[in-house]
């Protein structure tokens, strides 16, 4: 069975850091593409950046709204997606989801972790 | 950037009715990359249709997908009590990866 599961989630401060981790079983996570996905309060879904596979040279995609303050990583020998999200402001608040990328969409999502940034 | 444009906002109906929802893009997208997804209150997203027109698995067939080029529709043939959630559309073709339309609440009337 294929399961994602988040943490790292919290209450930070407008300008901190906070490591979003990951867990992925139940199939081979080196094998593919990665998304994190977020939604703030009451809204809609957006998409925050990918991770591509081994083959693909681990390259990295961003929206334009975390582009240079987020870092998306992963470590195959873990089964494990990080996303690294610094200068952190009050617009980041949401549940961010890891989601496996496949050429039909993304087929399995984590239950979400909330980073509530605030001061 | 790809915008989707989804619509009605929100769709009141009653169960056995049948439910269209419309996703509309600012341009051309492969129909090979648009999916649809169901939300329900406090789960995550559950993907639907994929390529357009696949159902994923284990959706049943009253979920149907069509559309090409810059339209695309979602249909429920007959609505049953669990089918009443938020969805969206999302092209996964054309970078930014991933653009999600708005989505559509469909509430029970």
């Amino acid at each position: 069975e294929v399961q994602l599961v988040e943490s790292g989630g919290g209450l930070v401060q407008p300008g901190g850091s906070l490591r979003l981790s990951c867990a992925a079983s139940g199939f081979t996570f080196s094998d593919h593409y990665m998304d994190w996905v977020r939604q703030a309060p009451g809204k809609g879904l957006e998409w925050v950046g990918r991770t591509r596979n081994k083959a693909n040279s681990y390259t990295t995609e961003y929206a334009a709204s975390v582009k240079g303050r987020f870092t998306i990583s992963r470590d195959d020998s873990k089964n494990s997606l990080y996303l690294q999200m610094n200068s952190l402001k009050t617009e980041d608040t949401a549940v961010y989801y890891c989601a496996r990328g496949t050429v039909a969409g993304n087929d399995y999502w984590g239950q979400g972790t909330l980073v509530t940034v605030s001061s | 950037e790809i915008v989707l444009t989804q619509s009605p906002g929100t769709l009141s109906l009653s169960p056995g009715e049948r439910a269209t929802l419309s996703c509309r893009a600012s341009q051309s997208v492969s129909s090979s990359y648009l999916a649809w997804y169901q939300q329900k209150p406090g789960q995550a997203p559950r993907l639907l249709i994929y390529g357009a027109s696949s159902r994923a698995t284990g959706i049943p067939d009253r979920f149907s997908g069509s559309g090409s080029g810059t339209d695309f529709t979602l249909t429920i043939s007959r609505l049953e009590p669990e089918d009443f959630a938020v969805y969206y559309c999302q092209q996964y073709g054309s970078s930014p990866r991933n653009t999600f339309g708005q989505g559509t609440r469909l509430e029970i009337k």
